[in-house]
């Protein structure tokens, strides 16, 4: 089961900032969130990952909260290209193997 | 810097057929995984190939198989397909455990 929570949906506004919570309680020490999005039938891109710092990059800032349980992702001016759905995941790993484990996402809508 | 390439498409093969999907990593990655999309979920891990072993297998019956080869291309073989083996079917490669970067998948339709 994916060890994150996100809402299903959310809207912003053209040339707005959008910022997508996630939630992740039980992630362990290790652990790093990682941020996806996919654009309607294509594949998941990927957009950002921290561990307990914050992060920023051409595409994102990431905001993980002091005690690791929740973050956020910041895309500071949404143009409608950026509607896709985003997945928050907790990268999970065991003896040297990593998978990702996908939840349901954020199905983010940017409107004129 | 070519990215994750996937072959084919699209495509479409009858009720206990087999596919064979092909992945070609990100320059530089060593690691394979393939994952599948059914319509309006995430993506579900299958399984991943290191130094052409398979590493980790998710939830998946022994229908699905895969292979990697010596320049780290991979393969991902289903038998006897069933409807319900639709879905959007993604390849991912890292190097080591680096970041996982996707192709834009194959889409599979079984009929």
């Amino acid at each position: 089961d994916a060890k994150t929570t996100q809402p299903p949906s959310m809207d912003c506004a053209e040339g707005r900032a959008a910022n997508l919570p996630c939630n992740h309680s039980t992630i362990s020490g290790n652990e790093y969130v990682y941020w996806y999005r996919q654009i309607h039938s294509q594949g998941p891109q990927y957009i950002i990952h921290g561990l307990k710092n914050n992060e920023t990059n051409e595409m994102a800032s990431l905001i993980i909260t002091e005690d690791r349980k929740s973050s956020t992702l910041i895309l500071p001016h949404a143009t409608l290209r950026d509607t896709a759905v985003y997945y928050c995941i907790v990268r999970t790993e065991n003896t040297g193997f990593q998978k990702l484990v996908f939840g349901t996402g954020t199905r983010l809508l940017v409107s004129p | 810097d070519a990215g994750v390439t996937q072959s084919p498409t699209h495509l479409i093969k009858t009720r206990g057929q087999q596919v064979t999907l092909r992945c070609s990593p990100k320059s530089g990655h060593d690691t394979v995984s393939w994952y599948q999309q059914a319509l309006g979920q995430g993506p579900q891990f299958i399984f991943q190939y290191y130094e052409e072993e398979e590493r980790q297998r998710g939830n998946f019956p022994d229908r699905f198989s895969g292979h990697q080869f010596p320049n780290y291309s991979s393969e991902l073989n289903v038998n006897a397909l069933l409807l319900g083996d639709s879905a959007l079917y993604l390849c991912a490669s890292s190097l080591a455990q680096g970041t996982i970067y996707f192709g834009e998948g194959s889409w599979l339709t079984v009929v």
